[in-house]
């Protein structure tokens, strides 16, 4: 268990709609990166917090947008979804954002868009 | 960009034998070499990282080699076991910062009894 707790474990939503997935990191960890996983583009990151503070882009559509909250939880909306966002979203978690500082991954929350 | 290239994408070993992935990148300037394996069903869990400044690094069964003159990584599992059955996905990172960690399409290892 990495520590990293990721809510719901499954959605299935219709497209049009938004959704919210939520992520806990683990104890004392500042740091949170969202990934996405589908079949065709392996793991791509998405976008991290950091304490609070926006710190990096990846490919993150603008229909998607992340937080993270005082207390160091993160939650990643996507709106608008389009059946191509049908995937499995991945939060990791580290304690700091540098380069002694290894990701750890939750489990996931599998997004099926019909 | 970074472009990590993974091979091969599927490998059958017999248990006992031994399992070798081998992995490419692009950017002369990363320097930071994770190994994730992923179970079915979870996400992925980091089992050994190699820096730069590092040719070789072992941890009981698993040892990651390095060149950096010829920008490829590989993984080694020695006395392969059902359990190692899984994904495996190498990644580099420029600067080792996680954020920047651009990973490879994966390597579903079967190991069979």
């Amino acid at each position: 268990d990495s520590g990293v707790t990721q809510t719901p474990k499954h959605l299935i939503t219709a497209t049009g709609q938004r959704v919210t997935l939520r992520c806990s990191p683990r104890s004392g960890d500042l740091s949170v990166y969202w990934y996405q996983q589908s079949l065709d583009q392996g793991l791509q990151f998405l976008i991290q917090y950091y304490n609070g503070e926006e710190r990096a882009k990846g490919n993150i559509l603008e229909r998607f947008s992340a937080q993270q909250f005082p207390d160091l939880h993160s939650e990643l909306n996507l709106s608008s979804l389009e059946l191509g966002d049908s995937a499995l979203y991945f939060c990791a978690s580290s304690v700091v954002d540098e380069a002694n500082s290894p990701l750890h991954f939750g489990n996931g929350t599998r997004l099926t868009v019909t | 960009g970074e472009n990590v290239e993974q091979h091969p994408s599927t490998l059958s070993v017999q248990e006992g034998d031994s399992a070798v992935i081998k992995c490419t990148y692009s950017d002369s300037a990363s320097n930071y070499f994770p190994w994730y394996k992923q179970e079915l069903g979870k996400g992925p869990q980091l089992i050994i990282d190699i820096r730069s400044n590092v040719g070789e690094k072992k941890d009981q069964r698993i040892a990651v080699t390095l060149n950096k003159t010829a920008k490829h990584f590989s993984l080694h599992i020695t006395e392969t076991q059902p359990e190692d059955s899984a994904v495996y996905f190498c990644a580099a990172s420029i600067g080792g910062s996680a954020r920047q960690l651009t990973f490879g399409s994966g390597t579903q290892l079967t190991v069979l009894p």
